[in-house]
């Protein structure tokens, strides 16, 4: 079946720090990769997306490749901040119209100063 | 442009009473979703709609029933709460891209439902 794996955590860093977090897919067919944040006591927001191999997705200093060959879409981001403390979820959604997203289980990040 | 709201924002039940969740769309999107967010678990898919006047089953659809009789309004309904159903629950919609794929789904703020 059609699954996502991310990391476990909690991932705790220091602001500046490196961030990798790690997702890997099974699906049948070729599907869109998302990763989606919740903020404290917020909804999921859409961070970025790939829509086919080799694409990369990338938004407020956040990236993630679309890796067929290794099924993976790792959420990365060169120098973090406290204000990116969140859940982050990897999700996978078949190409095909009215299909939902299948998520990960999200990994908690906490960043201090 | 409000995107995505859900009703009510928190909520207590007792075991065996009912009540419907109310997710609103203001962008005339087809395709809505109802979620659930349990710790560990992600979100699971409970049902979903693609058309006003249609809805499809989940992933963990046993003990919800759902409604779309207006575009703009997804309904969850809960016959008869249950301490399992204790959970935050999402609404997302989304449309049609013109590739026959989807758009992105855009996340309603959630609702955390107590049963006790």
């Amino acid at each position: 079946g059609n699954s996502v794996t991310q990391m476990e955590g909690p991932v705790t860093l220091s602001e500046e720090a490196f961030l990798t977090i790690n997702c890997t897919y099974t699906a049948t067919g070729y599907p869109s990769l998302f990763w989606y944040v919740q903020y404290p006591g917020e909804g999921l927001q859409l961070l970025l997306k790939a829509t086919k191999a080799d694409d990369k997705g990338s938004n407020k200093g956040f990236e993630a490749t679309y890796r067929k060959e290794t099924t993976s879409f790792h959420l990365e981001k060169g120098s973090v901040q406290v204000s990116d403390s969140a859940v982050y979820f990897c999700a996978l959604r078949l190409n095909q119209a009215g299909t939902a997203l299948i998520f990960g289980k999200g990994t908690t990040l906490s960043v201090s100063s | 442009n409000a995107g995505v709201t859900q009703t009510p924002k928190f909520r207590v039940l007792k075991t065996g009473q009912s009540m419907t969740l109310l997710c609103a769309q203001d962008m005339n999107h087809e395709y809505m979703y109802w979620y659930r967010q349990d710790p560990g678990m992600g979100l699971r898919l409970i049902h979903y709609s693609v058309g006003e006047g249609t809805t499809a089953k989940g992933e963990v659809p046993d003990g919800y029933n759902v409604s779309r009789l207006k575009k703009q309004n997804f309904l969850l309904g809960l016959e008869s709460a249950a301490p399992s159903q204790t959970s935050v629950y999402f609404c997302a919609s989304s449309y049609p891209s013109t590739s026959g794929g989807e758009e992105t789904q855009y996340f309603g703020p959630g609702t955390r439902l107590l049963v006790l």
